[in-house]
């Protein structure tokens, strides 16, 4: 079993959309929890942190439920430019040395 | 804004030729990574080091070396270049903070590498 696991997808949805994406990871002692946002041919950036009460930044809300080992992210009123592949990360280490990757989901915002 | 700075961002090698792979980063990171990311597999992690000459083996580090001799600057180094070598290479910086344990890595540019 891996990891870190997220949706396949590609997932193509309209302009305007609400998109959820999911994650699972296996490794109860995970400390900390992100998503990152990776366009084609560049290297990932921090979307946002993900942490124990949820959050939200704009249209983007993360949540995390430590006791199912589960976390998402909602985009709302989806645009072009959130096309991109997303990524699930965990860190395992105690001193942020040891991040976890899924292998991320494809969305592509169509018009 | 961290900086992390990656050397090259496209190199070409031949079969058997010795590479080395910079990566330089601004803000005093005590944590430095190398990923490579292939189609399907997703990032893998090569090596990381925690300090100055130290290091541990990620989960793909056959053919793979390392050098950490200042804190700012973290080499990848293939000994002997192959194709199965052939890859987008990542390095990343984070930092340890005990009062913020949400602490992320912060990524380089890239450096896409093919072997022939």
């Amino acid at each position: 079993r891996k990891e870190v696991e997220q949706d396949p997808g590609p997932f193509n949805v309209p302009e305007g959309a609400t998109v959820a994406f999911n994650c699972t990871y296996s490794n109860s002692a995970s400390q900390s929890f992100f998503w990152y946002r990776q366009d084609c041919r560049k290297e990932p950036k921090l979307l946002m942190s993900v942490y124990s009460s949820g959050n939200e930044d704009g249209r983007f809300t993360a949540q995390l439920n430590r006791a199912s080992q589960y976390i998402s992210l909602l985009i709302r009123d989806s645009k072009l430019s959130d096309s991109a592949t997303y990524l699930c990360v965990v860190n395992i280490g105690n001193y942020g040395q040891n991040f976890v990757f899924g292998p991320g989901t494809r969305l592509s915002v169509l018009p | 804004d961290v900086k992390v700075t990656q050397s090259s961002r496209y190199l070409v090698k031949r079969t058997g030729e010795k590479v080395f792979l910079e990566c330089v980063q601004d803000m005093d990171h005590e944590n430095m990574f190398w990923y490579r990311q292939d189609p399907g597999l997703g990032l893998r992690l090569i090596y990381f080091s925690y300090d100055v000459k130290m290091k541990e083996k990620g989960d793909i580090p056959e053919g793979y070396s390392v050098s950490r001799e200042k804190k700012e600057r973290f080499s990848l180094i293939l000994e002997s270049a192959s194709t199965n070598q052939t890859s987008m290479y990542l390095c990343a910086s984070s930092s340890v903070l005990v009062d913020r344990p949400n602490t992320e890595a912060f990524f380089g540019q890239g450096t896409r590498l093919t072997v022939v």
